[in-house]
């Protein structure tokens, strides 16, 4: 049975700084893998999708990494601010419909 | 471009009561999913739905019903109310691999 798991549980960094999510994973033969973020009584966003077959992606000041042998991804944000202050989860398809999500990791940046 | 939208945002329901939630996306989406969200239980399926007509079971789905009449809606049925089934209820569409998106959510108690 696929499990995600997201270390730390909560993070706090001051503004400015550079920062690594982390999300493993219990079983490498996934589809994709998708990092969201999700604001406080809010739904979850989008931010990056890494095809299995993909090592990384990047968007603005996001980098998401996978390394399926190993069952794990980062999400690295660089140069932290405070509207970065959010929940961070991420999630694992194994195929079409099946996606598997962590309890993610609450982010706080300070100013 | 509304995205996905949920109907109603907050509801207060009693014990054996029934009541449907609503999700409609406007972006020619084939799939569509219900989860819950639960404090320490992260978030997870109810059901799903891979195509118009079609609808079927996800992790969670005792005490729900589903149905997708148009592809464009996808609704949640309660027909009988439990307090175990007070929840942040969240609608999400996708293209089959593609990222997923989610519509703002459905508090609901249940006394």
């Amino acid at each position: 049975k696929q499990e995600v798991t997201q270390i730390p549980a909560a993070l706090s960094v001051p503004e400015g700084e550079n920062l690594v999510l982390n999300c493993s994973f219990t079983d490498s033969a996934i589809y994709n893998l998708q990092w969201f973020r999700q604001d406080p009584g809010k739904g979850l966003t989008s931010l990056l999708l890494i095809q299995s077959s993909q090592r990384e992606q990047t968007s603005g000041r996001l980098n998401a990494s996978l390394d399926k042998s190993s069952g794990r991804s980062t999400l690295y944000i660089a140069a932290s601010q405070p509207g970065d202050s959010a929940t961070y989860l991420c999630a694992v398809s194994t195929g079409g419909f099946k996606t598997i999500f962590g309890a993610g990791t609450r982010l706080f940046v300070k100013a | 471009n509304a995205g996905v939208t949920q109907t109603p945002k907050f509801r207060v329901l009693k014990t054996g009561q029934s009541m449907t939630l609503l999700c409609a996306q406007d972006m020619n989406h084939e799939y569509m999913y219900w989860y819950r969200q639960d404090p320490g239980m992260g978030l997870r399926l109810i059901h799903y739905s891979v195509g118009e007509g079609t609808t079927a079971k996800g992790e969670v789905p005792d005490g729900y019903n589903v149905s997708r009449l148009k592809k464009q809606n996808f609704l949640l049925g309660l027909e009988s109310a439990a307090p175990s089934q007070t929840s942040v209820y969240f609608c999400a569409s996708s293209y089959p691999g593609h990222r997923m998106t989610f519509g703002p959510g459905t508090r609901l108690t249940v006394t």
